[in-house]
C-alpha cells in the first residue's frame, strides 16, 4: 500500500524567510506521480505541482521549487523569501499509475504560518 | 469563473436529515471525486466518478450516495448521517483518471 509522511505537522517562520517542507513517500509502482496541494484558510485545495516518477529534475517555479530524490523517496518542497499570503497548509500527495481511477493518497499535511 | 464549485459553503444537519451536496466543474474535465477530510485524518479518498461511471468506492458508508448525471456535475446525497462525518468535503476534477486534480473550496458538514 501506498503511504505518505509529513513528519513537520507546523512550521512558523518570519517573513522572507525560507521554509522547506518535507514529504517522504511509500509505494511498490515503478510508475506513480507526486503532488504538492496548498490549502488556504478558505479550504479549497490549490494544485501547485505535478512530478512523475520519472522526472528527477528540480523545479523552480518563482518562489516555489521542488527537490526530488527517488533515492531517498523524498519530494521537498522549499518556499524562498516567505510571504504572509504563503501561510497555509501544504499537502503532499502520490498517485500511483493505476487504469481505474486516480487514487491520489495524502500526507497529514504541514501548517506553515508566516509572520509579520 | 472558478473552475469547481461547490454548494452550499456550510450545512448543520440532524442525524434524521437528508441533504445533498454538489459539485460543478467548468474545466470540461472528465473525471470527478468526493474527498473527506476530517480535523485528525489525512485527507481521505470516497468516491471516484470517471466518464459518469463510478469507478471507485472507497469503502464508504451507504449513508453516502453519489449521484454523477453528467460530467459536469457531482452530488452526494447524505442521509442518516452520525456526527463523525462532520468534516470537510471536497470535490475534485480532472481531465481523465491519470490527470491532475483540481478542487472546489469543499463543504463544511456539521452534523449534530
Amino acid at each position: 500500500a501506498q503511504k505518505v509522511t509529513q513528519a513537520q505537522t507546523e512550521i512558523s517562520v518570519v517573513e522572507k524567510e525560507d521554509v522547506t517542507l518535507d514529504c517522504v513517500y511509500e509505494t511498490r509502482d515503478t510508475t506513480y506521480y507526486l503532488f504538492w496541494y496548498k490549502q488556504p484558510p478558505s479550504g479549497e485545495l490549490v494544485f501547485l505541482i505535478r512530478r512523475n516518477s520519472f522526472d528527477e529534475q528540480n523545479e523552480i517555479s518563482g518562489r516555489y521549487s521542488w527537490n526530488f530524490q527517488k533515492s531517498t523517496s523524498s519530494f521537498n518542497f522549499t518556499i524562498t523569501a516567505s510571504q504572509v499570503v504563503d501561510s497555509a497548509v501544504y499537502f503532499c500527495a502520490l498517485s500511483e499509475n493505476k487504469a481505474a481511477g486516480n487514487k491520489l493518497t495524502f500526507g497529514g499535511g504541514t501548517r506553515v504560518l508566516v509572520k509579520p | 469563473e472558478t473552475g469547481v464549485t461547490q454548494t452550499p459553503r456550510h450545512l448543520v444537519m440532524g442525524m434524521t436529515n437528508k441533504k445533498s451536496l454538489k459539485c460543478e466543474q467548468h474545466l470540461g474535465h472528465n473525471a470527478m471525486y468526493w474527498y473527506k477530510q476530517s480535523a485528525k485524518k489525512p485527507l481521505e479518498l470516497m468516491f471516484v466518478y470517471s466518464l459518469e461511471e463510478r469507478v471507485e468506492n472507497n469503502s464508504v458508508p451507504s449513508r453516502f450516495s453519489p449521484e454523477c448525471p453528467n460530467s459536469s456535475h457531482l452530488f452526494l446525497h447524505l442521509h442518516t448521517l452520525q456526527p463523525e462525518d462532520s468534516a470537510l468535503y471536497l470535490c475534485a476534477s480532472s481531465h481523465n483518471e491519470r490527470s491532475s486534480q483540481y478542487f472546489g473550496p469543499g463543504t463544511r458538514l456539521t452534523v449534530l
